[in-house]
């Protein structure tokens, strides 16, 4: 089993929609959890992080953790196409563990 | 946050050849760190470049195969050596930019086809 499973896609949405993310985990020592965005041909870029349970919000964007559940998810509201990109979960524990990744999902938002 | 340029950014190689790829990072950091992105799967750290000592391997990577120098605080280079067509893959540059959060800035990628 991985630690970090994540939906591949990909996922295509009609613009204005709401997108929902989301990775599971196994390591419950996990404390960290990030979410990248990846236009094709770059780098992956931070979109947010949250520590611990609870619900970030950043614009259209919601991030959300559920240690109980070992689930993350990432909420795009009223998407445009301009979000369309690989979207990769990555977590850490607090011990100085390296960052544990998804596989990234593919999301492309039609006009 | 840090600015990291990779070159190449892609390239086509043969099978048993070296390739380097080269990071430079606009600003003094402490550890760089190389990634893979193979298709459909996750980014998998290689190793972790500190300067003034060995590189750290993760598990399934070796220095043979994957040699990296770290000559000063804004530049590395991370050599694909002996190359086969299971090594073409995205390589990536990165460092941290919150220590409290292992959070990543990354280049762009050096994308690698080895026929």
């Amino acid at each position: 089993q991985k630690e970090v499973e994540q939906d591949p896609g990909p996922l295509s949405v009609p613009e204005g929609a709401i997108v929902s993310l989301n990775c599971t985990y196994s390591n419950s020592a996990f404390q960290y959890f990030m979410w990248y965005r990846q236009y094709s041909r770059k780098g992956p870029e931070l979109l947010m992080y949250t520590y611990s349970s609870g619900n970030k919000e950043d614009g259209r964007f919601t991030a959300q953790v559920d240690k109980s559940s070992k689930y993350i998810s990432l909420f795009i509201r009223d998407s445009q196409p301009s979000d369309s990109a690989t979207y990769l979960c990555a977590m850490e524990d607090n011990q100085g563990g390296k960052l544990i990744f998804g596989q990234g999902t593919e999301l492309s938002v039609k006009p | 946050s840090a600015v990291i340029s990779q070159k190449p950014s892609r390239d086509i190689c043969q099978r048993g050849t070296s390739l380097t790829i080269q990071c430079q990072v606009d600003s003094q950091v402490t550890m760089m760190f190389w990634y893979r992105q193979q298709p459909g799967q996750s980014l998998t750290l290689i190793a972790t470049a500190n300067q003034g000592s060995e590189a750290t391997y993760e598990s399934g990577f070796v220095i043979d195969k994957f040699p990296i120098s770290r000559p000063n605080l804004t530049f590395s280079t991370l050599t694909v050596s002996n190359m086969s067509p299971e090594d073409s893959s995205i390589y990536l540059c990165s460092v941290e930019v919150n220590s409290g959060a292992n959070v990543l800035t990354f280049g762009a990628g050096s994308r690698l086809t080895v026929l």
